[in-house]
């Protein structure tokens, strides 16, 4: 159980596009979603937190209109990164959490931006 | 600022060895601490300690909480070299609604 799954796995754009990651907990309905980023042998960074139907937490120094969150759904969270640019690559992981079970991770999304 | 440090930074032991892995955290407001395993993707949840000095079992693995020193360890004894990896410690804070995460151990196991 706690499956949570993650998409795209990988993205490659040019800058200024405009990026949709989606993550959906499968087999649970989460409570709390939560979105990370982590940069090569650095430990993961929390940016956002989301509940279902309410506007995300931002962490301090994190844009919100770069990153915009969208929670639809107990079931559902995206994330996209506006107008993308070199310096947004990076690796986005989300999680997400029930009550007061652990947080469990997707995947994770390479993004790369020429 | 909450504050969660991880040791050693990473190791190198070969199949059959056991390893120690140190977390040690200040938070200001505690609610669980987690150890998760991370390979090429994403973190995998190992155990959730809440309570100090009750030592959580799966398979090789294990751990322990001590909320007196503030700190946790994950044991992995007969090491495989599927068990390399990076290993993250977290500690929770009392709302439930943020992880703050430890740099990290990477383990290499040698055949």
């Amino acid at each position: 159980g706690a499956v949570v799954s993650q998409h795209p796995s990988r993205v490659i754009c040019k800058s200024g596009t405009s990026v949709k990651i989606e993550c959906r907990s499968l087999d649970f309905q989460a409570t709390t979603m939560f979105w990370y980023r982590q940069f090569p042998k650095q430990s993961l960074m929390l940016m956002a937190t989301s509940n279902e139907g309410s506007k995300a937490t931002y962490e301090q120094g994190v844009e919100k209109d770069k990153f915009l969150i969208n929670h639809a759904s107990l079931t559902l969270s995206t994330l996209t990164v506006t107008s993308a640019h070199p310096e947004d690559s990076s690796f986005y992981i989300c999680s997400a959490k029930k009550g007061n079970q652990p947080q469990h991770f997707g995947d994770g999304t390479r993004l790369s931006i020429l | 600022e909450d504050k969660v440090v991880q040791s050693p930074l990473s190791l190198v032991v070969h199949e059959g060895d056991t390893v120690t892995l140190n977390c040690s955290y200040e938070v200001t407001n505690f609610r669980s601490l987690l150890w998760y395993k991370q390979e090429k993707k994403a973190p995998t949840f190992l155990f959730m300690l809440t309570s100090s000095g009750i030592e959580k079992k799966s398979g090789r693995l294990s751990s322990i909480l001590d909320k007196k020193e503030l700190s946790s360890i994950l044991n992995i004894t007969a090491t495989q070299t599927g068990d390399s990896a990076i290993y993250l410690c977290a500690v929770e804070n009392s709302a439930g609604n943020k992880l703050t995460f430890g740099g990290g151990t990477r383990v290499l196991v040698k055949p």
